[in-house]
C-alpha cells in the first residue's frame, strides 16, 4: 500500500523560507516520478511540480506561479521527497500533498505564510 | 496551460439519486482524465482513471466516460458516504490542471 507523509509545515513571513519533506512506503520510490500538489484554504486543488526517477534523469518542472521559487529534490537512499520553498508570498498559503502517480497518501501538510 | 471546467459548483441531491459531474478540457486530453473525491480534512481519494477504469476498491456505482475533451462521472445510486467534493484533473501534460470541484450536498 503507497503510505506517503508529509512533514515541515508551519507558520512563516512572506519572505521567509520553508522546506517540506515526504516520506514515502510501500512502493520502489528510487523508480517513480513523484509531485507536489498544493489546496489553498477553501479552495480546489494546484499541481505545484514534480521529479522524474533518476533513471529518467530527475529532471523537475514547476508550476509558472512557483517557478524559479520553488525547487523539487528527491533522496532516493531515504526514500524521502522535499520541496524548498523560498521567497513565500501570502498566496502560497496552503496544505502541501505529495503524490505519486495520481494518488495521494498522506494527510498534507499546512504553510501558512502570514505576517 | 491546459484549463478545466467543472459543473457544477454545488449539487443537491438525495440518497438513492443517481448523480452526474462534468469536466471538460481546454483542449484535447485523449482518456488521460482522472476524478477523485476529497472529504473535509482528508486528501484526495482516486475514483476513475483513464476517463473510465475503476480504481481497485472503489464501488462499482462509479463510473467515468468520456474521450477528448468532454467527461463526465456518474454516481449510479448516491449513497450517504457519497457526500463529498468531487474534483477532475487531466493528466496528458507535465503541468497538470484540476477542475474546479463540485461539491455534492444533501437536498
Amino acid at each position: 500500500e503507497v503510505q506517503l507523509e508529509e512533514s515541515g509545515g508551519g507558520l512563516i513571513k512572506p519572505g521567509g523560507s520553508l522546506r517540506l519533506s515526504c516520506a514515502a512506503s510501500g512502493f520502489t520510490f528510487s523508480n517513480a516520478w513523484m509531485n507536489w500538489v498544493r489546496q489553498a484554504p477553501g479552495r480546489g486543488l494546484e499541481w505545484v511540480g514534480h521529479i522524474k526517477s533518476k533513471a529518467d534523469g530527475a529532471t523537475t518542472d514547476y508550476a509558472a506561479p512557483v517557478k524559479g521559487r520553488f525547487t523539487i529534490s528527491r533522496d532516493d537512499s531515504k526514500n524521502t521527497l522535499l520541496l524548498q520553498m523560498n521567497s513565500l508570498k501570502t498566496d502560497d498559503t496552503a496544505v502541501y500533498y505529495c503524490t505519486t502517480g495520481l494518488l495521494f497518501g498522506g494527510q498534507g501538510t499546512l504553510v501558512t505564510v502570514s505576517s | 496551460d491546459i484549463q478545466m471546467t467543472q459543473s457544477p459548483s454545488t449539487l443537491s441531491a438525495s440518497v438513492g439519486d443517481r448523480v452526474t459531474i462534468t469536466c471538460r478540457a481546454s483542449q484535447s486530453i485523449t482518456d488521460w482524465l482522472a476524478w477523485y473525491q476529497q472529504k473535509p480534512g482528508k486528501a484526495p481519494k482516486l475514483l476513475i482513471y483513464k476517463a473510465s477504469s475503476l480504481e481497485s476498491g472503489v464501488p462499482s456505482r462509479f463510473s467515468g466516460f468520456g474521450y477528448g475533451t468532454d467527461f463526465t462521472l456518474t454516481i449510479s445510486s448516491l449513497q450517504p458516504d457519497d457526500f463529498a467534493t468531487y474534483f477532475c484533473q487531466q493528466y496528458s501534460s507535465f503541468s497538470r490542471t484540476f477542475g474546479q470541484g463540485t461539491k455534492v450536498e444533501i437536498k
